[in-house]
């Protein structure tokens, strides 16, 4: 079984400053990992996605999330905040050929001007 | 290109009614999967189309709840005699066939949000 558990609920920063996203993973299996992103009235759009390649994967925007399997986690930064970037965030973990989506609960993140 | 479409984008219904929910897949997309979305929580799997088959529907709560894809393009989720535990946001998600490159993307529409009163 997969499944996924954001640290943080919700993460507030101020523009221009580094903006951090936690989520840890448990995974039966070789995992494909996912940050998807939600913007207010719009549908989930994938930041970025990490399937057995490069532990660093990029992703738009900005964003990048690093693979570290001996934390089990995989969390996604960006150097600087924009006002744009205040969102819903979600990790999400499948076994690798799985089409069944496992999501965290979500980060809401803030950015003061 | 289109993206995911999904309508009504609001439903507001009374308890023990019928609703019907609709997603339209990017073209060419033949995998289709529904997920429910709680608030405060992240979407949960529902059910799994390949083409028109219904490949898996193990994420459906209870017998209330069903879907269909006849013609392996448009889905519908219907709900039958709604309560308001069924209140939630139904979100629609379309790939490329599983097992081929890039199917591990799903795309998502902007969700249906269903109010039971």
């Amino acid at each position: 079984a997969q499944s996924v558990t954001q640290l943080d609920s919700h993460v507030s920063v101020s523009e221009g400053t580094p903006v951090l996203l936690r989520c840890n993973y448990s995974s039966s299996y070789s995992p494909s990992l996912f940050w998807y992103v939600q913007h207010p009235n719009k549908g989930l759009q994938l930041l970025l996605k990490y399937t057995s390649a490069a532990t660093l994967v990029k992703g738009i925007n900005g964003f990048e999330a690093e693979f570290k399997k001996s934390e089990t986690s995989f969390h996604l930064t960006k150097p600087s905040a924009h006002m744009s970037d205040a969102a819903e965030y979600f990790c999400v973990v499948s076994a690798q050929g799985d089409y069944k989506l496992s999501f965290g609960a979500g980060t809401t993140v803030t950015v003061r001007a | 290109g289109a993206g995911v479409s999904q309508s009504p984008r609001y439903k507001v219904t009374k308890r023990g009614q019928d609703v019907a929910l609709r997603c339209d897949p990017i073209s060419g997309h033949v995998s289709l999967y529904w997920y429910r979305q709680a608030l405060g929580q992240g979407p949960e799997f529902l059910t799994y189309f390949n083409y028109e088959a219904q490949q898996d529907k193990s994420g459906l709560p209870n017998d209330r709840f069903s879907a269909e894809r006849p013609e392996g393009s448009i889905s519908t989720l219907t709900i039958q005699r709604t309560e308001q535990r069924d209140s939630a946001m139904y979100r629609c998600a379309s790939s490329s066939p599983v097992g081929t490159s890039g199917s591990d993307t799903q795309y998502f529409g902007p969700g249906t949000r269903l109010t039971v009163l």
